[in-house]
């Protein structure tokens, strides 16, 4: 069965620095998604993604944050100044048309030191 | 506002007996409900949906809108179902889900 693959599964930064976190969604999906979940909390949306663009995105999603879909096949969420605060488990996630279901990766842990 | 609440944390129940996982939204129009788990080292993944008003893995949930709630029910409780359970919803018209903060089922031998 396909699955949405993330990549790195942990990633460690300083603060004031840039990441990147990449998704391979599945391949016949349209809409894309980012979730985080801060360590004890609940998975809280942050961003979704359709036809090449933002769709809808959360308050959480400010100047900070930034997704892209460079080829046919990564999606991507740029953090470009971290802040402690931003140290949370991120999910990716895809789903066919809007209102399925959605298929998660299995997150990438950001630790900001 | 649009909120999935899940009151309980952490619910252990012993092997064989009932559980009821408890879900309640906030949302003024039709929903979309789901429940979500989450095994240990793995990712969440999809358990039901309402619309598909089907059993897996011996699990049920109904959506009473009555009582704006989907709880999540199993008769007999099984080791293997230990795992973290979300409830979600995705209001129509919207690309997002909104996550209930999840609940721990420990089942004990």
């Amino acid at each position: 069965e396909p699955e949405v693959t993330q990549t790195p599964s942990h990633q460690v930064t300083q603060m004031g620095q840039e990441v990147i976190l990449r998704c391979v969604p599945i391949s016949n999906h349209l809409y894309f998604y980012w979730y985080r979940q801060i360590l004890g909390q609940k998975v809280e949306f942050l961003v979704s993604f359709y036809n090449n663009e933002i769709s809808e995105k959360s308050e959480i999603f400010d100047d900070q944050f930034s997704v892209e879909r460079p080829d046919g096949s990564n999606f991507t969420l740029k953090i470009r100044s971290t802040k402690l605060e931003d140290s949370a488990m991120y999910f990716c996630a895809s789903t066919p048309p809007r209102g399925e279901p959605l298929h998660f990766g299995n997150g990438t842990r950001l630790t900001v030191t | 506002a649009q909120r999935v609440t899940q009151p309980e944390k952490l619910l252990s129940v012993f092997k064989g007996a009932p559980v009821e996982l408890k879900c309640n939204y906030s949302y003024s129009g039709s929903p979309e409900l789901f429940w979500y788990v989450q095994y240990s080292r793995q990712r969440l993944q999809l358990l039901l949906r309402h619309i598909s008003r089907e059993s897996i893995k011996g699990f049920t949930a109904d959506l009473n809108k009555g009582e704006t709630s989907f709880h999540l029910k199993k008769p007999f409780a099984q080791e293997e179902d230990s795992a973290m359970y979300y409830c979600a919803l995705s209001p129509s018209g919207t690309y997002k889900y909104i996550f209930g903060t999840g609940t721990r089922l420990k089942v004990l031998a």
